[in-house]
C-alpha cells in the first residue's frame, strides 16, 4: 500500500490567492522529505529538501519566500505555495527516503494545481 | 548542465518485445542508480535500483545493466506488456545528500 500520501489531490484557485499541500509519511516517522515540481511532459526537478524541526533547504533557482515548507512533525510535511500565478501551475510531488541509511525515495500521489 | 541524459525520448514496442532505455551519468560520485515508473496524473513509482558494485540486477521482467568505466546505465523490459506503456525515468544519487537526479523520461508505448 502507499507509504506516502499527498492532499489535496487537485487544487484550483485564483492569481494572487496561497495553496497548502500536505504530504504525509504514513508508516515511518521521517526526519526528511522531498518536494518535487513536474510541468508537463517534462521530468521531475527537485525544489527542497524538507528537514523536521529545522528550516528547509531549497535547491538553487526556487524562491523560498513563495514556497514556504513546513517539517512540523515526522510524519508531516506541507508545502505553501504563496500569492500564486498560473506560471506556478505544476504537478506538484513529495517523496521519503525508505530509511535513515537508504536511498530509496518513495513517492507521494502528487498533487495538481491549477492557477486560474 | 543536465548530470543524468536518458535516451530515447520516446519509444514503441510491439507486445512481447524487448524494451530498453539508456541512461548516462557524469558525476562519479553517484552511487545509487534507481529507475521510476510514472502514469499519467500519478507519482512514480520505484521499479528497480542497482549500485556500482554490481553489472546487473534482474527482478522479474526488469533488468538493469550497469557499466561503471563508461558511466552509463539501461532498463531492459522483457515481453513488454501494454500495461507496461508509461513514462520511465532514470536517476541518481550520492550517499551524501541522498538528493535524486532525475532524467528526461521516457515514454513507453507498447502496441498489443
Amino acid at each position: 500500500g502507499a507509504v506516502v500520501s499527498q492532499h489535496p489531490s487537485r487544487v484550483i484557485c485564483k492569481s494572487g490567492t496561497s495553496v497548502k499541500i500536505e504530504c504525509r509519511s504514513l508508516d515511518f516517522q521521517a526526519t526528511t522529505m522531498f518536494w518535487y515540481r513536474q510541468f508537463p511532459k517534462q521530468s521531475l526537478m527537485l525544489m527542497a529538501t524538507s528537514n523536521e524541526g529545522s528550516k528547509a533547504t531549497y535547491e538553487q533557482g526556487v524562491e523560498k519566500d513563495k514556497f514556504l515548507i513546513n517539517h512540523a512533525s515526522l510524519t508531516l510535511s506541507t508545502l505553501t505555495v504563496t500569492s500564486a500565478h498560473p506560471e506556478d501551475s505544476s504537478f506538484y510531488i513529495c517523496s521519503r527516503r525508505a530509511g535513515v541509511s537508504y536511498n530509496e525515495q518513495f513517492f507521494g500521489p502528487g498533487t495538481r494545481l491549477t492557477v486560474l | 548542465q543536465q548530470q543524468v541524459k536518458q535516451s530515447p525520448q520516446s519509444l514503441i514496442v510491439q507486445k512481447g518485445g524487448i524494451s530498453i532505455i539508456n541512461c548516462a551519468y557524469e558525476n562519479t560520485a553517484f552511487d545509487y542508480f534507481p529507475w521510476y515508473q510514472q502514469f499519467p496524473g500519478k507519482g512514480p513509482a520505484l521499479l528497480i535500483a542497482i549500485r556500482p558494485d554490481v553489472s546487473e540486477k534482474k527482478e522479474g521482467r526488469f533488468t538493469i545493466s550497469f557499466n561503471k568505466s563508461a558511466k552509463q546505465f539501461s532498463l531492459h523490459i522483457m515481453d513488454s506488456q501494454p500495461g507496461d506503456s508509461a513514462t520511465y525515468f532514470c536517476a541518481a544519487s550520492s550517499g551524501s545528500n541522498y538528493k535524486l537526479t532525475f532524467g528526461k523520461g521516457t515514454l513507453l508505448t507498447v502496441n498489443p
